[in-house]
């Protein structure tokens, strides 16, 4: 069955660095998301993405971030300047049809 | 008030027993209707997903949604230890693309 894939499945990073998140969604699928998700707390939407520009970014979503379609197959999430309060989970989601989201296991990341 | 609004729990019952997993919600533009297994460090798996009011059946899994009251469940016949995971109900508007969830409900299911 195909899934969502994401690398690295942790990363561990000092304040202030830029990280890059990589999200490999289902190869038929059209929209692509990211959301986040702090320990402890609900997850999060953060930008959803369809035909190569963003369709809707929460207020999560500031000019630290940005994403990313590269090639036909990948797809990232890059926070150019890490804080501590960006530590979370961060999972990609992909779907064909804007009504059914499958989520890949997510990255974990710590700010230090 | 909380846009989606779900108790965390935890919830924890026998095997066998239904299960009823419950959310409330403010925004009364919220057309599409999502139900989501999440296991420990795990991404959400969707379970279950409606559109607009009323019911949908799959397997031992039953979602409804009642509009007019703002609520939507989610029951679990002959619950199993494998069911034990948080349960997370989510929502989103027609035509929208950001999803909304709520915090989640963990399940134990006691062998």
């Amino acid at each position: 069955e195909p899934e969502v894939t994401q690398t690295p499945s942790h990363q561990v990073t000092q304040m202030g660095q830029e990280v890059i998140l990589r999200c490999v969604p289902i190869s038929n699928h059209l929209y692509f998301y990211w959301y986040r998700q702090i320990l402890g707390q609900k997850v999060e939407f953060l930008v959803s993405f369809y035909n190569n520009e963003i369709s809707e970014k929460s207020e999560i979503f500031d000019d630290q971030f940005s994403v990313e379609r590269p090639d036909g197959s990948n797809f990232t999430l890059k926070i150019r300047s890490t804080k501590l309060e960006d530590s979370a989970m961060y999972f990609c989601a992909s779907t064909g049809d804007s009504e059914t989201q499958y989520f890949g296991p997510g990255t974990r990341l710590l700010v230090l | 008030q909380k846009e989606v609004e779900q108790d965390p729990g935890p919830l924890s019952v026998p095997e066998g027993a239904i299960v009823s997993l419950n959310c409330t919600y403010s925004n009364s533009a919220f057309q599409y209707f999502m139900w989501y297994r999440q296991y420990s460090r795990k991404g959400p798996e969707l379970l279950m997903y409606t559109y607009s009011s009323g019911n949908k059946e799959d397997g031992r899994f039953t979602a409804q949604v009642d509009k007019s009251s703002k609520y939507i469940s989610l029951f679990i016949r002959d619950s199993q230890p494998s069911d034990s995971a948080t349960y997370l109900c989510a929502m989103r508007v027609g035509g929208g693309f950001k999803t909304i969830f709520g915090a989640g409900t963990r399940l134990f299911v006691k062998a």
